[in-house]
């Protein structure tokens, strides 16, 4: 199967600072990813859709200028949390779907990536 | 929209049977997903059916029932790894997100 990696695996940031998350697919090109948030003994919330060489597609209630999506290349998008708060410490979670041409159904998460912020 | 529905908790015993339900209401569909998630980790792929029917892979069986909106994830012989939230997903086939339903945790017990 596809291999999808995050990075990091955990961030500690004060409050205000800016923080990037990478989503890589390591062995496929995916020209689309998906940035979930998963608070605790929740379930994934979709953030965003990130589209290589486009712009994202945000969520509703999901703030753009907060939370930055670049798809720069196929196998790289990174999510950056600007000004980052206490109430934004959650699990984030990188996926990107199998391909069509495969008739793969799934879609390949990242390990995800655990945010305090204090 | 999506709907989707799962029992919050549920609880077995070591080696017994249990069976996972989950209802959806979406404007569309094309196929229903099952994943696992162990606590503080990525969700893995389970199961998917795209038709009527069940689909059994070892001890995980998923059944599917477009016409009730309705599906269920079976597992049998549970073991205490099998402790985790069980997650079912709605969505297009092909290079779309998913719409995840609350999860289920699951507790075996020895």
């Amino acid at each position: 199967g596809a291999v999808v990696s995050q990075h990091p695996s955990w961030v500690i940031c004060k409050s205000g600072t800016s923080v990037k998350i990478e989503c890589r697919s390591l062995d496929f090109q995916a020209t689309t990813m998906f940035w979930y948030r998963q608070f605790p003994k929740q379930s994934l919330m979709l953030m965003a859709t990130s589209n290589e060489g486009s712009k994202a597609t945000y969520e509703q209630g999901v703030e753009k200028d907060k939370f930055l999506i670049n798809h720069a290349s196929l196998t790289l998008s990174t999510l950056t949390v600007t000004s980052a708060h206490p109430e934004d410490s959650s699990f984030y979670i990188c996926s990107a779907p199998g391909l069509a041409g495969r008739h793969d159904y799934e879609q390949y998460f990242g390990p995800g990536t655990r945010l305090t912020v204090t | 929209g999506q709907n989707i529905d799962q029992p919050t908790e549920m609880t077995a015993t070591e080696g017994a049977i249990v069976q996972i339900n989950c209802t959806y209401q979406t404007s569309g569909f094309n196929g229903l997903f099952w994943y696992q998630q162990h606590a503080g980790e990525a969700p893995t792929f389970l199961s998917y059916n795209v038709l009527d029917g069940l689909e059994e892979k070892g001890r995980f069986s998923s059944f599917l029932s477009r016409s009730k909106g309705y599906s269920y994830l079976l597992l049998k012989e549970l073991q205490m790894k099998d402790s985790a939230s069980y997650l079912c997903a709605v969505g297009p086939l092909y290079g779309q997100n998913f719409v995840f339903g609350p999860g289920t945790r699951l507790s075996v017990l020895p």
